[in-house]
């Protein structure tokens, strides 16, 4: 069992629809969770960051972190074509590691 | 431009040479990190630093691989003997200390081992 799994779907939806993205973990000593939003052969960048469980918004975006269910969702309010893109999960915090572990990734398409 | 910043972007070079990637982190960052992607997986680690002093690194990181960042602000990657399997996209990132674990990736550098 990976670390972190993450549907690679693709994932079609039209514009203006909610967005639901999630990973499962395996460890229980992940405290940081991450996603990041990844354009095609553009490097990653960062959309959202928890520490430890509970919900953060920002925007359209929204962020769940359930530890006790080692699950992690974002969410993705009035969907918008430019909002398509690769969604990445990552985590970390095992042992004091600096290493992030980052799920497959999610792509997604915002049809007009 | 304030971000991490990456050279070159795309690379191709035939099997058996020796690349070398650049990285300058965002100013005042004094933790750096290499990952690499392959095409349809999430960045895998491959090492870090804290200013000059490479901290942590993968087991993907094989003798053939050697990162440096003399100074404690650029860094390089180096690829010897390059394969097939290297081919891949080398992104690095850095964060400033005491900011939690996001960390800032630069736009990759892109490897074609022919």
């Amino acid at each position: 069992q990976k670390e972190v799994e993450q549907d690679p779907g693709p994932l079609s939806v039209p514009e203006g629809a909610i967005v639901s993205l999630n990973c499962t973990y395996s460890n229980s000593a992940f405290q940081y969770f991450m996603w990041y939003r990844q354009y095609s052969r553009k490097g990653p960048e960062l959309l959202m960051y928890t520490y430890s469980s509970g919900n953060k918004e920002d925007g359209r975006f929204t962020a769940q972190v359930d530890k006790s269910s080692k699950y992690i969702s974002l969410f993705i309010r009035d969907s918008q074509p430019s909002d398509s893109a690769t969604y990445l999960c990552a985590m970390s915090g095992q042992g004091g590691s600096e290493k992030l572990v980052f799920g497959k990734g999610t792509k997604l398409t915002v049809n007009p | 431009d304030t971000g991490v910043s990456q050279d070159p972007r795309h690379k191709i070079t035939k099997r058996g040479q020796n690349v070398t990637f650049r990285c300058d982190p965002i100013s005042e960052h004094n933790r750096l990190y290499w990952y690499r992607q392959t095409l349809g997986q999430g960045p895998e680690f491959l090492t870090y630093f804290q200013n000059e002093a490479q901290l942590e690194k993968s087991r993907l990181l094989s003798d053939r691989f050697s990162a440096e960042r003399p100074k404690g602000s650029f860094s390089t990657l180096e690829i010897q003997r390059t394969e097939q399997g290297d081919s891949a996209m080398y992104l690095c990132a850095s964060r400033p200390q005491g900011f939690g674990n996001t960390i800032y990736f630069g736009e990759g550098s892109w490897l074609t081992v022919v």
